[in-house]
């Protein structure tokens, strides 16, 4: 159980275009999913909390027009990568926690994480 | 000071040793302590969690969590060229069920060699 898949896995897309990243929870309800991002050799950074039926909530330093969250239902969460440039590169990752109460509070799963590269 | 504090390693041990693994950290509300293992170019996976002081085993890895301390360990056990990856420590205040931001270490990078 509590497995949250990411798609897609890797893009390459060219400078100045828009990208979008699903993360689903697959058998569990998530009301709050996570996005970080991690550069190599690097620990993950969070870039905002996404709330079901709400705004996202972003850390300080991200840009929210230029990352897009968009928390559709209790299974599906989105971000996308507007007018990505080269610095955008990274890995991204987004993790989501059960709702039910037999699950360890505050436990996070992760997704497998999606590899962008911006030419 | 970061809240949380990891040596990044690399940290490396010949198959069948005994690792250890630690975090620091500085704030007293933590409760709740995660260990994760992330291969390279996947997300990270969830290897043990704690609540509170005290030892978990599962297998070969046991967490140990010393709140007195603030300092939290990793052992692993007879060790295997596959435990290669890194390791992140992460840590929460409270309990709601998934939904609170986990406070992560850098992460140690562990390689066992043959």
């Amino acid at each position: 159980g509590a497995v949250v898949s990411q798609h897609p896995s890797w893009v390459i897309c060219k400078s100045g275009t828009s990208v979008k990243i699903e993360c689903r929870s697959l058998d569990f309800q998530a009301t709050t999913m996570f996005w970080y991002r991690q550069f190599p050799k690097q620990s993950l950074m969070l870039m905002a909390t996404s709330n079901e039926g709400s705004k996202a909530t972003y850390e300080q330093g991200v840009e929210k027009d230029k990352f897009l969250i968009n928390h559709a239902s209790l299974t599906l969460s989105t971000l996308t990568v507007t007018s990505a440039h080269p610095e955008d590169s990274s890995f991204y990752i987004c993790s989501a926690g059960p709702r039910t109460s037999g699950a360890p509070a505050d436990t996070q799963y992760f997704g497998p994480g999606t590899r962008l590269t911006v030419l | 000071q970061k809240e949380v504090e990891q040596d990044p390693g690399p940290l490396s041990v010949p198959e069948g040793a005994i690792v250890s693994l630690n975090c620091t950290y500085s704030n007293s509300a933590f409760q709740y302590f995660m260990w994760y293992r992330q291969y390279s170019r996947k997300g990270p996976e969830l290897l043990m969690y704690t609540y509170s002081s005290g030892n978990k085993e599962d297998g070969r890895f046991t967490a140990q969590v010393d709140k007195s301390s603030k300092y939290i360990s990793l052992f692993i056990r007879d060790s295997q060229p596959s435990d290669s990856a890194t390791y992140l420590c992460a840590m929460s205040p409270s309990f709601t069920g998934g939904g609170n931001k986990l406070t992560f270490g850098t992460g140690t990078q562990l390689k066992v060699e043959l």
